[in-house]
């Protein structure tokens, strides 16, 4: 079964600078798309960035990338110029081409620090 | 804009009630799911949808029943709550293999 681990239970930064959420993951398929999802204390999901598998060049939200190392599995997420709003859990999520499940990872908690 | 709502978004059962979470979208889509999260986890699939009149299991389906009569809505039930189906549930829709959109939750309290 696939498993999506993300290391770092909680995460500061201080605003205006950038960090980075990990996530790695675990999987036999060469076809699969790979997510993080934002969830702020209002609880609601809302997506910040997708990654296809077979796409080489790494996905790009405005102050959110992604650096997707096929080989090595991880799927890391840099927030750029960071902003207060930014502050939420952060999940990690893996869907396997054709399949319509998502499996998440535990969730990291991001601070930002005025 | 509507998107995936939830309905109740709080609510308090005692061990043994029975409630059903209703989910309802307004963006046409195919597939629907209900998610529950608990403190420390990611979201875990309890049961799914991939068309009107159809229903699947996912990695957590003990406890909970679901039903898919329309298109656009997609009920969890509970017929004997427990105290263990605490939690946050979570309802999400999509198209086939597309974006999943969630609704906002609805917290469970069993007593």
């Amino acid at each position: 079964a696939q498993t999506v681990t993300q290391s770092q239970p909680e995460m500061s930064v201080q605003e205006a600078e950038t960090v980075t959420l990990s996530c790695t993951y675990d999987t036999s398929e060469s076809d699969y798309y790979l997510f993080w999802y934002k969830q702020p204390p209002s609880r609601q999901m809302i997506l910040v960035i997708r990654q296809e598998a077979y796409k080489q060049q790494n996905a790009t939200e405005n102050r959110f990338s992604v650096n997707f190392q096929k080989a090595a599995k991880s799927f890391s997420l840099k927030i750029s110029d960071s902003q207060l709003g930014d502050a939420a859990m952060y999940f990690c999520a893996y869907r396997q081409g054709g399949s319509e499940k998502l499996v998440f990872g535990k969730g990291t908690k991001l601070t930002v620090n005025p | 804009n509507a998107g995936v709502t939830q309905t109740p978004k709080f609510r308090v059962l005692k061990t043994g009630q029975s409630m059903t979470l209703l989910c309802a979208q307004d963006m046409n889509h195919e597939y629907m799911y209900w998610y529950r999260q608990d403190p420390g986890m990611g979201l875990r699939l309890i049961h799914y949808s991939v068309g009107e009149g159809t229903t699947a299991k996912g990695e957590v389906p003990d406890g909970y029943n679901v039903s898919r009569l329309k298109k656009q809505n997609f009920l969890l039930g509970l017929e004997s709550a427990a105290p263990s189906q605490t939690s946050v549930y979570f309802c999400a829709s999509s198209r086939p293999t597309g974006i999943q959109y969630f609704g906002a939750g609805t917290r469970l309290s069993v007593l």
